[in-house]
Parts: structure tokens; sequence; C-alpha cells
């Protein structure tokens, strides 16, 4: 079974940093191209970014308003994905779902994780 | 940027119906297009793939339609299960883009 779990979420300063982790199992990780997703609170969803696999040198691509700021990276030995958010700001806060690209259809999110929140408040 | 613009943006319908659900693209995306499903407090769910391909699991009750520009999710025999918001989303070029949802009321 296809498991996405993400941790890392809390209340954090305008200005400061987080790190979310997702622990993946069920799939064989390094196979895939992992997506992060946010969603503000009340509001629709937001695409934040990519990260590509070893194949394909682990590439990142991100979303406007996210780039220069966070960073995703992998761990595929430890089967996990994660997201560096600096320079917080308070429309950063969202729940944040980590998912899974099919290696089907094109690429789109498969699985997604249940997600963890972010505040960015003082 | 691709802009998805979903509609309505709500609907009410009752146990039973039959409901369509329009996703409209700003440019082509040929049909990379994905629908998800969104219940109050959970994460999205996929739903359909390029355009009309069925996630695994998914009941056959929903289907979708659409290449290029226009695209319609369509959920036949409306259960209680399936009141949530729907979202589709454009996969084709960077930035990904979401529509901005389409909630599903019991009327």
């Amino acid at each position: 079974e296809v498991q996405l779990v993400e941790s890392g979420g809390g209340l954090v300063q305008p200005g400061g940093s987080l790190r979310l982790s997702c622990a993946a199992s069920g799939f064989i990780f390094s196979d895939h191209y992992m997506d992060w997703v946010r969603q503000a609170p009340g509001k629709g969803l937001e695409w934040v970014g990519r990260i590509r696999k070893k194949a394909n040198s682990y590439t990142t691509e991100y979303a406007a308003s996210v780039k220069g700021r966070f960073t995703i990276s992998r761990d595929d030995s430890k089967n996990s994905l994660y997201l560096q958010m600096n320079s917080l700001k308070t429309e950063d806060t969202a729940m944040y779902y980590c998912t899974r690209l099919s290696s089907a259809g094109g690429g789109y999110s498969d699985y997604w994780g249940q997600g963890t929140l972010v505040t960015v408040s003082s | 940027d691709i802009q998805m613009t979903q509609s309505p943006s709500s609907l009410s319908a009752s146990i039973g119906d039959r409901v369509t659900i329009t996703c409209r693209a700003s440019q082509g995306i040929s049909n990379y297009l994905a629908w998800f499903q969104q219940k109050p407090g959970k994460a999205p769910k996929s739903l359909i793939y390029t355009a009309s391909s069925l996630q695994t699991g998914v009941p056959s009750k929903f289907s979708g339609s659409g290449s290029g520009t226009d695209f319609t999710l369509t959920i036949n025999s409306l259960q209680p299960e399936d009141f949530a918001t729907y979202y589709c989303q454009q996969y084709t070029s960077y930035p990904l883009t979401f529509g901005g949802g389409t909630k599903v009321e019991i009327k």
C-alpha cells in the first residue's frame, strides 16, 4: 500500500525557516518524481514544486511564489522527500501535501499524503 | 501560466442525480488533465488522469472527457459519499495549475 506521511509543520514567525519531511513507503520511491502541493485555509490547491528522480539528475521546478525561498530535495536511501522553506511569509500559511507522480499518464499526482500544517504568524 | 477555470464554483444536487462539472484551460493542454476529489479535512484523492482515464479503485460512476481546452467531469447517480469539492489540474506545463474547485452540496 502506497503511503506518504508528512511531518515538520508548525508555527513559525515571518522570516523564519522550517523543513518539512515526507516519508514514503509501499512503492519504489527512487522510481518516481515527487511534488509538493499546498492549500491555504479555506482556499484551493496550489502547486509548490517538483523534484525529478536520479535518472533526471534530481532536477527541480518551483512555483514563482516560492522560487528562491523554498528548496525541494530527496534522499532515496531513506525513502524521504523534503521541503526546506526559508524567508517564510504569512501567505505561506497552508496545509502542505507531498504527492507521488504516476509513472503513467504523463505524470500526475496519483497518491497524496495527509498533509502537515504550516502557520506563519507573529 | 495556464489558467484553469472551473464552473460552477458550487452546486446543489440530490441523491441519485447526475452532475457535470466543467473545466476550461486558457490554452490547449492536449489531454494532460487530472481530476481530484477532496472531502472536508482530508487530502485530495485522484479520480481521473489524461482527461478520461479512471484511477485504479475509483468507481465507474465517475467519468471524464475533453481535450484541448474544454473538459468535463461527470458523476452518475450521486451518493452521500460523493459530496465533496472537485478540482481539475493541468500538468502539461510549469507551473502546474489547478482550477478553483467545485463544491458539490446536498440539496
